[in-house]
Parts: structure tokens; C-alpha cells; sequence
């Protein structure tokens, strides 16, 4: 089964500045015949479902603002939101779907205003 | 507007059983791939459960396998999570959900949720 892990478990950045989370798997998420990493983003507030942001590892999901932006490749990948703004206070997933329809969620990184 | 909407949720004693309901609209439910994912009181998000479009694939983690059974009705739009022999651990919001994951075809849909809490 394949694992993820995230780093920080917490941050608190301060409006208008960067915040970068990284997400790491324990094998491969990379799907050598189409090139593509199974690698998703989510964003979930307090009493909220969670919210997809990002897709294919970098492509962001419609309607998604985009200071928001996901890189990597493999097995490590950082979610960047290049300018924090009061509504992205939530906690972030990372979720591999390499193994689909088994799919396997990181414990998440939660983000707060400094 | 596609609507999630899980019911059946509620207190239940240890070894006891619920079944939990998601009705879902305006989305071409039959055509896709749908899952269960629990998030227990302050914790994160764990994928519980898939199902293959016609039903006929049935997928589930280590910690429900044996236990939990998910079904679909592609006639009534619903899809079900038959929950037996719980555990106080099993206690959680369950979400039904069309995630990525299952498919990019059909977008991301999530329902809001329906807490089953485990207690004696």
C-alpha cells in the first residue's frame, strides 16, 4: 500500500505571504504510459467537505483562484499558495489515486494566519 | 446543481449496525465509479470504500473489510454503505463521494456528511 506523509503537520504564514506544503509517497505516483502523477490536492475547512483544488499534480481544478498552484513529480510534491488570503485558513490533503479505486489520503497540514 | 446527500447516520452500540444512504441528483450517477471516505472527531480524511459503475466491483480498506459492504441502486440514484459488527473506532462523519480518484470523467463531488458515532 502506498503511504503519504505531509510536511509541516501545521503553519501559520502571514497575509500576502507564501505558504508551501509538502507531500511525499512511499512509491512512485507517476504513470510512466501517460506521463501523468496521480496526485490530487484538498482543501477542507471546519464543518466543510473537502474541496478539490488540484488534480494530475498540477492542474487546478476549475474555478480554483490561482494563487494556488501544485508541483512535482514521483513521489514528492508541494502544494504552493503564493499569497495567503483569510479564506485559505483550512487544513490541506494530499491523496494518491495511483491506486485507484483504492486511494490513500496524507494526514494533512493545517494553515493559519500568522 | 449535483447533490450528495448522505442520511442513516446516528448512535449506535458497539457490535451494532447502521446503513448508511447517499442519494444523489442532477449527475449521471450509473456512469460512474463512487466511494465512502470517514474522517473520525478531529482527524483526518480515510477512503472507507469504492464501487464500480454497474456494481459489480467492490473495493474496501483492511479496517472494514468483512464488516462494512457498499452497494449502489443505479435505478434509485442512491448509493449505500451497510455498516456490521461496529467498533467505537469506526466512529466518524462518513462522506459519500464521486472523487477524482475513482475517475476524472464527471468532476469531484462531494456530499457534506452524516456522523456515526460508536458508544455504549
Amino acid at each position: 500500500d502506498i503511504v503519504m506523509t505531509q510536511s509541516p503537520d501545521s503553519l501559520a504564514v502571514s497575509l500576502g505571504e507564501r505558504a508551501t506544503i509538502n507531500c511525499k509517497s512511499s512509491q512512485s505516483v507517476l504513470y510512466r504510459s501517460n506521463n501523468k502523477n496521480y496526485l490530487a490536492w484538498y482543501q477542507q475547512k471546519p464543518g466543510q467537505a473537502p474541496k478539490l483544488l488540484i488534480y494530475w499534480a498540477s492542474t487546478r481544478e476549475s474555478g480554483v483562484p490561482d494563487r494556488f498552484s501544485g508541483s512535482g513529480s514521483g513521489t514528492d510534491f508541494t502544494l504552493t499558495i503564493s499569497s495567503l488570503h483569510a479564506e485559505d485558513v483550512a487544513v490541506y490533503y494530499c491523496q494518491e489515486y495511483y491506486s485507484t479505486p483504492r486511494v490513500t489520503f496524507g494526514p494533512g497540514t493545517k494553515v493559519d494566519i500568522k | 446543481e449535483v447533490q450528495l446527500l448522505e442520511s442513516g447516520g446516528g448512535l449506535v452500540q458497539p457490535g451494532g449496525s447502521l446503513r448508511l444512504s447517499c442519494a444523489v441528483s442532477e449527475f449521471s450517477f450509473s456512469s460512474y465509479a463512487m466511494g465512502w471516505v470517514r474522517q473520525a472527531p478531529g482527524k483526518g480524511l480515510v477512503w472507507v470504500s469504492s464501487i464500480s459503475a454497474s456494481g459489480t466491483g467492490t473495493y474496501y480498506a483492511d479496517s472494514v473489510k468483512g464488516r462494512f459492504t457498499i452497494s449502489r441502486d443505479n435505478s434509485k440514484n442512491t448509493l449505500y454503505l451497510q455498516m456490521n459488527s461496529l467498533r467505537v473506532e469506526d466512529t466518524a462523519v462518513y462522506f459519500c463521494a464521486k472523487p477524482i480518484g475513482l475517475g476524472i470523467a464527471g468532476g469531484d463531488y462531494w456530499g457534506q456528511g452524516t456522523l456515526v458515532t460508536v458508544s455504549s
